[in-house]
């Protein structure tokens, strides 16, 4: 089936505007993470989805920065009044459940690049 | 808090010869994963090899292998017979429920 899917693929903004970033996950995932790539750098956790389960919301950097997951399936990243260090690529990842110890693979969307003038 | 190092921002090896990247790790967990990811121009995350920390052998698919250190923390990524498809950004990871993952390490393959 298709993999992770986000769009948009590119997205240019001006300072101060919001802007939504959308994930559809691999059907049948219950579980959807998002994370940030600043340039140069590696992945920064952001949040997490499990099922029902309240969101972990440890890496959102700021207020600024929510996500929400309808129906267990697609999700959004919002970012209110955009600054320029928001610029990034950001990728969404899905999953089955993850379970104790055991370990589901997360399988990664292509990412948005966002980029704040 | 668990952390991720590569200290390798760039590496280059010829084409058919071997390289290995390095990553350390800490935790104080005893029962985990550890991962290397491939991600090329395209942005896509590939994962490459997975390792669980309770399995001393280490994993291999095909031309890639690691050498996991559980005691020392260590878990480099060994390619073999390097192939010009081969070049992109690895990055080490450690599974919690989220993946923390090093910065990275440039892979150039030169013919």
């Amino acid at each position: 089936g298709a993999g992770v899917s986000q769009s948009p693929s590119n997205k240019v903004t001006e300072k101060g505007k919001d802007v939504e970033l959308r994930c559809d996950p691999i059907s049948g995932h219950t579980a959807l993470y998002w994370y940030r790539q600043s340039l140069g750098q590696g992945l920064e956790f952001l949040i997490y989805f499990q099922g029902n389960s309240a969101p972990d919301k440890s890496g959102l950097p700021s207020d600024r920065f929510s996500a929400e997951r309808t129906g267990g399936s697609v999700s959004t990243l919002t970012i209110q009044r955009t600054q320029q260090e928001d610029s990034a690529v950001y990728l969404c990842a899905s999953s089955l459940a993850q379970s104790g110890r055991s370990y589901n693979e997360q399988f990664f969307g292509p990412g948005t690049r966002l980029t704040v003038l | 808090a668990q952390t991720v190092t590569q200290s390798q921002p760039e590496m280059s090896v010829q084409e058919a010869e071997t390289v290995t990247l390095s990553c350390t790790y800490d935790t104080s967990e005893s029962d985990y994963y550890l991962f290397w990811y491939k991600q090329p121009p395209s942005r896509q995350m590939i994962l490459v090899i997975r390792q669980e920390a309770y399995k001393q052998q280490n994993a291999t698919e095909n031309r890639f292998s690691v050498n996991f250190q559980k005691a020392a923390k260590s878990f480099s990524l060994k390619i073999s017979d390097s192939q010009l498809g081969d070049a992109a950004m690895y990055f080490c990871a450690y599974n919690t429920d989220k993946l923390i993952f090093g910065t990275g390490t440039r892979l150039q393959v030169f013919p």
